[in-house]
């Protein structure tokens, strides 16, 4: 069974200041993929990463994916209240449409 | 352009009884999927249906969930004889025809069992 684990589940910053979430998996994946989710919305999708050691920036947001396609992490530089959400990782394997979700890491940004 | 649409947003319902939730994918979407979410929680992968292959069901947690899909258009999840512990949000997605499946969510259906 594959499996993606996040880490950390929870975390609550101020605003200015720099995070990063993790996403870590033994399995490896043909791609990996963000989400944010804000309360009383659906997840929607902020980046897909492919190949292995690629990195991508969003703004202030930069997402890698590992060497062995196995992992993968998302930097925000001076998180912002508005960076506030939930956020969710999730990596596609190669043979099947599903997508394994990672449980998620709740961002506080206080003002 | 329209997005995946759920109705209803919420529904309240009292305990034993069947509710029916459905999801409107975005147009040309052959993948259409179904997760749960509890409260503060990530998604919890329920079925998946790809064009007119069998769905994938091995999320369903329990007999009591089934899920049907018309064609590659709108999906109706059923919950038959509800319990306590159904209440979550259910949340839909769907995905355009074979790629790196990036998915669209609905905005959900909060589900509270009385």
């Amino acid at each position: 069974t594959q499996l993606l684990e996040q880490s950390p589940q929870f975390l609550s910053i101020q605003e200015g200041e720099n995070l990063t979430v993790y996403c870590n998996s033994s399995s490896v994946f043909s791609s990996l993929q963000w989400y944010r989710q804000e309360p009383g919305e659906g997840p929607v999708l902020l980046v897909t990463v492919v190949t292995g050691g690629e990195v991508k920036k969003l703004k202030r947001l930069t997402f890698q994916f590992g060497d062995a396609r196995k992992d993968s992490s998302l930097h925000i530089t001076a998180a912002q209240p508005g960076d506030t959400g939930l956020y969710l990782c999730a990596g596609a394997g190669s043979n099947t449409g599903k997508l394994i979700f990672g449980q998620g890491t709740t961002l506080q940004v206080k003002p | 352009g329209a997005g995946v649409s759920q109705s209803p947003s919420n529904k309240v319902t009292e305990k034993g009884k069947d509710v029916e939730l459905r999801c409107d994918p975005i147009s040309g979407h052959t993948a259409l999927y179904w997760y749960r979410q509890r409260l503060g929680q990530g998604l919890e992968f329920l079925i998946y249906f790809q064009g007119n292959s069998a769905p994938d069901k091995s999320g369903l947690p329990s007999d009591r969930f089934s899920a049907e899909r018309t064609g590659e258009s709108v999906s109706t999840l059923t919950i038959q004889r509800t319990q306590q512990e159904d209440s979550a949000v259910y949340l839909c997605a769907s995905s355009p025809p074979p790629g790196l499946n990036e998915q669209f969510f609905g905005p959900g259906t909060r589900l509270t069992v009385l």
